[in-house]
């Protein structure tokens, strides 16, 4: 069985761009969560979605965005990049919702570098 | 608010010598924890996690962890180390309820010895 896909794995991009990376859950998975990495302030959560809804934000400015797709495939979009956004992104798939027992597989992440 | 706190950044033990990584968790409900390991320029991968069953969590690996409630703890350990255990572990909760956002605790660098 397939794990999460993220692609692209790495990527460079100038301030004041934007950038849109994609998380293909593994089969059967419905939520989709992306999470932010830096080392400075560790791994945050960004958001989640199911059923192609977005069901909780994270702390984070309105210049990250994402969507999911019926497929449950999902783009995370972040517009304006600043240095500051240099980080690896996570997605990571679960079977269910709201329920909190089920663990997230994560992908391998995109990492971000802006210059 | 949901918090997880991991003691000790860097941890560094001898190849065959015990491995304690702590978290402790602040919850006001039961909570959900997890314990993932990150190896470099990967993503995570789950060790183990609780769910309200057996205190005494076994995963992969050899690792296990014990929930305290008393002492809002989920330490995780292993017997003896191997050189292949250096990575980076990350302890995480989440709460019935709620939807699929872990809250991560800062990371422990775990460096194993010759």
């Amino acid at each position: 069985k397939a794990g999460v896909t993220q692609t692209p794995r790495y990527l460079i991009k100038t301030r004041g761009q934007q950038v849109t990376l994609s998380c293909s859950p593994i089969s059967g998975h419905r939520s989709v969560s992306w999470y932010q990495q830096t080392p400075g302030q560790g791994l945050q959560f960004l958001f989640e979605y199911f059923s192609e809804t977005q069901r909780n934000k994270g702390n984070f400015p309105g210049r990250f965005s994402g969507r999911q797709f019926s497929n449950s495939r999902s783009e995370m979009n972040v517009s304006t990049l600043e240095l500051g956004d240099s980080a690896l992104y996570l997605c990571a798939s679960s079977p269910t919702v709201g329920q909190g027992k089920t663990e997230a597989f994560f992908g391998q992440g995109t990492r971000l570098t802006v210059v | 608010a949901q918090s997880v706190t991991q003691l000790g950044s860097h941890v560094s033990v001898s190849e065959g010598a015990l491995v304690l990584l702590r978290c402790n968790y602040s919850s006001s409900v039961p909570p959900y924890l997890f314990w993932y390991v990150q190896y470099p320029n990967q993503g995570l991968q789950l060790l183990l996690k609780y769910t309200s069953a057996a205190t005494l969590v076994k995963g992969i690996n050899g690792f296990e962890a014990e929930f305290k409630k008393s002492e809002t703890s989920f330490h995780l350990t292993k017997p003896s180390a191997h050189m292949s255990d250096a990575a980076e572990y990350f302890c995480a909760v989440t709460f019935s309820g709620s939807a699929r956002q872990l809250t991560f605790g800062s990371g422990t660098q775990l460096t194993v010895l010759p």
